[in-house]
């Protein structure tokens, strides 16, 4: 069985300040693991993911995760935070890869006040 | 421009009625998959298929239809046994399998009176 806890359904945080949501996952294999951005009314988009190569993962628009095992977390960051950051982030995990497999936490509001 | 489409974007229908939301990708992809969204619990998956004249149960398929008839294509009919079927339908794509990218479509907003 495989899941994810993202803490935090709201985060609010100032333009210019860091970025941080995190995301816990749990799985008996070694995971895959996945950030997806949600603008209002829209489909999700593949931020960043982790397929067991470098733990330390870079994604598109300045985010990036690291893959701690010992913490079964995969924290999302963003050292500058702009407001065309607000939306809805969702961490996923998948066993395989398989999006059959995919499993999405329940995400978390991204709120950047000026 | 490759990409998923869905439609209608917004739907409204009467309670007891069949409707059917459209999707469409030209990116080539062999799997397509229908994800259900309501408010605080991400997304769960509805149906999947990997390959035309073929497709799966997801964890909630009670109360849905599809059919992939064309690989570019594949409905999601919401029937009338659907209890509670007022949510955002995404749909998505997928290269073959593996670790590949997600790509999703825009969505369709289904609310019944």
């Amino acid at each position: 069985a495989q899941s994810v806890t993202q803490l935090g359904s709201h985060v609010s945080v100032s333009e210019g300040a860091l970025v941080l949501l995190r995301c816990n996952y749990s799985s008996s294999v070694p995971p895959y693991l996945f950030w997806y951005v949600q603008y209002p009314n829209q489909g999700l988009q593949l931020l960043l993911k982790y397929t067991s190569a470098a733990t330390l993962v870079k994604g598109i628009n300045g985010f990036e995760a690291e893959f701690k095992k010992s913490e079964t977390s995969f924290h999302l960051t963003k050292p500058s935070a702009h407001m065309s950051d607000a939306a809805e982030y969702f961490c996923a995990v998948s066993r395989s890869g398989s999006a059959r497999q995919l499993t999405f936490g329940s995400g978390t509001q991204l709120t950047v006040l000026p | 421009d490759g990409g998923i489409t869905q439609s209608p974007k917004y739907l409204f229908r009467k309670e007891g009625q069949n409707v059917t939301l459209s999707c469409e990708q030209n990116l080539n992809h062999d799997a397509m998959y229908w994800y259900r969204q309501d408010p605080g619990q991400g997304l769960r998956l509805i149906y999947y298929s990997q390959i035309v004249n073929d497709f799966q149960k997801g964890d909630i398929a009670e109360g849905y239809s599809v059919s992939r008839e064309k690989k570019e294509s594949f409905p999601l009919t919401v029937t009338s046994a659907q209890k509670n079927p007022t949510a955002f339908y995404l749909c998505a794509s997928r290269e073959g399998s593996g670790t590949g990218e997600l790509f999703f479509g825009e969505g369709s907003r289904l609310t019944v009176l």
